[in-house]
């Protein structure tokens, strides 16, 4: 199973709305990301959770809130969004550490579609 | 992106070879990536290249890595359709867990 799996594929919210984006991967990768990408652009680092513990926060608001239930499931809590806040958010996972077969490559998701109203 | 630079556009007729182009800036990256993204879809890893390498090659697409000039390439042979898609270069250094993408290349196939 080399599958990152994304749930919700389309989410419409208010921004008053509570809402989670879930992630879930089998490949025994102990590194997860959430990446957001606007239309025609590159993917952004949100956050990386590394051996289920945050490694990396890339200054994202407080209104997205990350959980990493364990090494298989990475959520993504939304709370009072924006509508700015509208686009692919991507999980992708990887393996982790310096073992030299490691090619540091990142596995994606096929995303989750936001729209805040 | 600001440190891998990719040109944005590009139309090939199809059965003609594309060539997309990538510069970067950091000489401690370890590996270099080509991902490519169909409309609606995620990321998908096309190939990569050990930054030992000059040249990977892989059916249709073949990398070329120029370290001095810190300039990558993909070329694919026999273009298709179904390879019309935005196609991202990414850097990252060992035990990093960043990826620095380029702003995407655009590759439009015509008939």
């Amino acid at each position: 199973d080399t599958e990152v799996t994304q749930t919700p594929k389309h989410l419409v919210m208010g921004m008053t709305n509570k809402k989670s984006l879930k992630c879930e991967q089998h490949m025994g990768h102990r590194a997860m990301y959430w990446y957001k990408q606007k239309a025609k652009k590159p993917p952004e680092l949100m956050f990386v959770y590394s051996y289920e513990k945050l490694s990396i926060n890339e200054s994202v608001p407080s209104r997205f809130s990350p959980e990493c239930p364990n090494s298989s499931l990475l959520n993504l809590h939304l709370h009072a969004l924006q509508p700015e806040d509208s686009a692919l958010y991507l999980c992708a996972s990887s393996q982790v550490g310096a073992d030299p077969a490691n090619t540091g490559e990142l596995f994606f998701g096929e995303g989750s579609r936001l729209t805040v109203l | 992106g600001e440190d891998v630079e990719q040109s944005l556009f590009l139309s090939v007729r199809e059965g003609d070879s594309s060539v997309i182009n990538c510069t970067y800036t950091d000489s401690s990256s370890t590996y270099l990536y080509w991902y490519k993204q169909e409309p609606g879809a995620g990321l998908q890893l096309l190939t990569y290249i050990f930054s030992n390498m000059d040249m990977k090659q892989d059916q249709r697409l073949t990398v070329l890595l120029n370290k001095k000039d810190k300039h990558l390439s993909l070329r694919i042979a026999d273009t298709q359709t179904g390879d019309s898609a935005i196609y991202f270069c990414a850097e990252s250094i060992r035990n990093d867990y960043k990826l620095s993408f380029g702003a995407g290349t655009t590759v439009t196939v015509r008939a």
